[in-house]
Parts: C-alpha cells; sequence; structure tokens
C-alpha cells in the first residue's frame, strides 16, 4: 500500500489567490511527479523531480511551479490562480533505480472561481 | 515518441462476462508497461506491469495482461468482472528514453452493470 499523501484534497477558490498543494510520501523515494487530469480525460505530466534541489518541467506547459528541499515533500504552487486551472491534481512517486512502479496520492481536486 | 492508445473510451459489460481492454503502444527497443485503475474520486492504484521475462502478467483482483510484441499491445482481461470493477483503467509505457517517465493513454470507462 502506497503512503503517498496530498492535502487538501478538494479546494474551491476565487481568482488571483496564491495556491499550494502539498504532497508528502514516507517511502523514501527519490523520484516524484506532478500530474493533471481533467475529468474523464488522460493524464498530463507537468513537473517532475528525481531528488532533493531537482525539478523540471513536463510535457504539457503549466504555470504551476515546484520545489523539493526535501525528498519526501514536493509541494505545488500556484502564484494566481485563474479559472483555467480547474482541474485535478495528482502527485505519484517512484524508486529512483529501474523502471518502477508510480505510487499515487488521492488527488486534490481544484476549482477556481 | 512514445505514445500509447486505449481503443475503446468506453466498456460496458454485464457482470460475470469476460471483458477485454485494449491498448496500444508506439515501437520502440525495449518497453515496460502499467496498468493503472482510477476509482471516483481516488488516485490511481497499480492493477500490474511487464518489465521483463513472461510475456503473461498476472496482477490483482483476478486482472491479467498479455505483452505482445509484434502487435505492440499490451490487452487487459479478465475472466469474469463484478461490480466492484466499475473504474477508470489506464495503460502507461515508459522506455530508455523517457527516463522513467510514464505516458498515458486516454482512458477506458469500464462499467460493469448488473
Amino acid at each position: 500500500e502506497a503512503d503517498i499523501y496530498q492535502t487538501p484534497r478538494y479546494l474551491v477558490i476565487g481568482t488571483g489567490k496564491k495556491i499550494t498543494l502539498e504532497c508528502s510520501q514516507t517511502m523514501g523515494h527519490d523520484k516524484m511527479y506532478w500530474y493533471q487530469q481533467d475529468p474523464g480525460m488522460e493524464l498530463h505530466l507537468i513537473h517532475y523531480s528525481y531528488g532533493v534541489n531537482s525539478t523540471e518541467k513536463g510535457d504539457l506547459s503549466s504555470e504551476s511551479t515546484v520545489s523539493r528541499i526535501r525528498t519526501e515533500h514536493f509541494p505545488l504552487t500556484l502564484e494566481s490562480a485563474r479559472p483555467s486551472h480547474t482541474s485535478q491534481y495528482l502527485c505519484a512517486s517512484s524508486e529512483f533505480e529501474g523502471f518502477q512502479p508510480q505510487h499515487f496520492g488521492d488527488g486534490t481536486r481544484l476549482s477556481i472561481l | 515518441a512514445q505514445s500509447v492508445t486505449q481503443l475503446d473510451s468506453q466498456v460496458p459489460v454485464f457482470e460475470e462476462a469476460p471483458v477485454e481492454l485494449r491498448c496500444n503502444y508506439s515501437s520502440s527497443v525495449s518497453v515496460y508497461l502499467f496498468w493503472y485503475v482510477q476509482y471516483p474520486n481516488q488516485g490511481l492504484q497499480l492493477l500490474l506491469k511487464y518489465l521483463s521475462g513472461s510475456t503473461l502478467v498476472k496482477g490483482i483482483n483476478g486482472f491479467e495482461a498479455e505483452f505482445n510484441k509484434s502487435q505492440t499491445s499490451f490487452h487487459l482481461r479478465k475472466p469474469s468482472v463484478h461490480i466492484s470493477d466499475t473504474a477508470e483503467y489506464f495503460c502507461a509505457v515508459s522506455d530508455y528514453n523517457q527516463g522513467g517517465k510514464l505516458i498515458f493513454g486516454q482512458g477506458t470507462e469500464l462499467s460493469v452493470k448488473p
């Protein structure tokens, strides 16, 4: 059973607010990922990290930013939320070696009014 | 670039019937294949994976998948489905060029009816 936690699970907030979505894992995984998923659609990678102080942009352009100061923590920040940011955001992690499967959190469903 | 196609967006099936969810990927020398399930309002849970070895892979909840290199396919099967199998299923692939990153298919919504 994966130990990866995302908070909040649901967030409804007004335009222009700064938002931070939290993601923490207790498995000691080096690799962490953020995906964006619209309802009934596929997942798109927006950020990933292969370790502390390592962050890269994913395949889908995003106005969000991430940081990786600690191995277990990979927060995602939106400086000024807009309605176009409304979506579900999923965090995942995996071991560094080989092609091990990713373990997912339950996601944050974000709605910008 | 690697890509994944799930051929059916929705698959309705009656309880206790067999089901096959189809997945094709673009060709690559060595690929690593995964099936995930997503229940409503939850994240993705790993069903099974193919990294190497036997082409028939068994996963959780009675699911299995077969890796077919010549047809670049990784179809998911279950001989008898339950109502509780109703969910979204995602096929994903990675290869050396992806560095461990996953490319996901569009998803297949499995709806099991009584």
